[in-house]
């Protein structure tokens, strides 16, 4: 079982339109990080989170942690086809790490 | 500054050899981590060293191991290799502890085994 449960798992839209990725857990996090990871490159940071409730935005994308810190979303408003990737949640306890099952999207022109 | 650097970047091997893969964190980063990437979706936990030290591992066989050197470089050592190591192999590294810090990644090395 992942600790880090991700949806959808494939997401292809239209250029303009709006998504939302949800990361889900049955566990309480100090912190969530959120990843893109664009072809033939590693992933790269995009936000981290740590107060539950909170919202931060980087330009159209917007990042959300659960009040009860299980679970967080990114939200993406008129996408761009640059915008298409893999987008992984994360997050570190202790000496573990986990990353999502990941979200993979193609934004079509 | 360079950035987290891996190599080879491609590489093909059959079964039941043993590959070392290679990785250089950013300057004045103490903490590797190694990540196994297969069929471009999620990432599974491989290896964490830091100060020369295997902090962690993740749930994969002995045959996976490797180390870190004193210039907090690492290698990745894959013994009797099988078909379903076929993957991207990422590394990363990190100035602190991840709970606090940023990872920093690598392009891979892409491993095919045939």
């Amino acid at each position: 079982t992942q600790l880090l449960e991700q949806s959808p798992q494939f997401l292809s839209i239209q250029e303009g339109e709006n998504l939302t990725v949800y990361c889900n857990s049955s566990s309480v996090f100090s912190s969530l990080q959120w990843y893109r990871q664009e072809p033939g490159e590693g992933p790269v940071l995009l936000v981290t989170v740590v107060t539950g409730g909170e919202v931060k935005k980087l330009k159209r994308l917007t990042f959300q942690f659960g009040d009860a810190r299980k679970d967080s979303s990114l939200h993406i408003t008129a996408a761009q086809p640059g915008d298409t990737g893999l987008y992984l949640c994360f997050t570190g306890t202790g000496n573990q790490f986990y990353f999502g099952t990941g979200t993979s999207l193609t934004v079509i022109p | 500054e360079a950035g987290v650097t891996q190599s080879p970047t491609h590489l093909i091997k059959t079964r039941g050899q043993q590959v070392t893969l290679r990785c250089s964190p950013i300057s004045g980063h103490t903490s590797v981590y190694w990540y196994q990437q297969a069929l471009g979706l999620g990432l599974q936990f491989l290896l964490w060293y830091d100060e020369g030290e295997e902090r962690n591992r993740g749930n994969f066989p002995p045959r996976f191991s490797g180390r870190q050197f004193p210039n907090y470089s690492s290698e990745l050592n894959v013994n009797a290799l099988e078909l379903e190591d076929s993957a991207l192999y990422l590394c990363a590294s990190s100035l602190w502890g991840v709970n606090t810090g940023e990872l920093f990644f690598g392009e891979g090395s892409r491993l095919t085994v045939l």
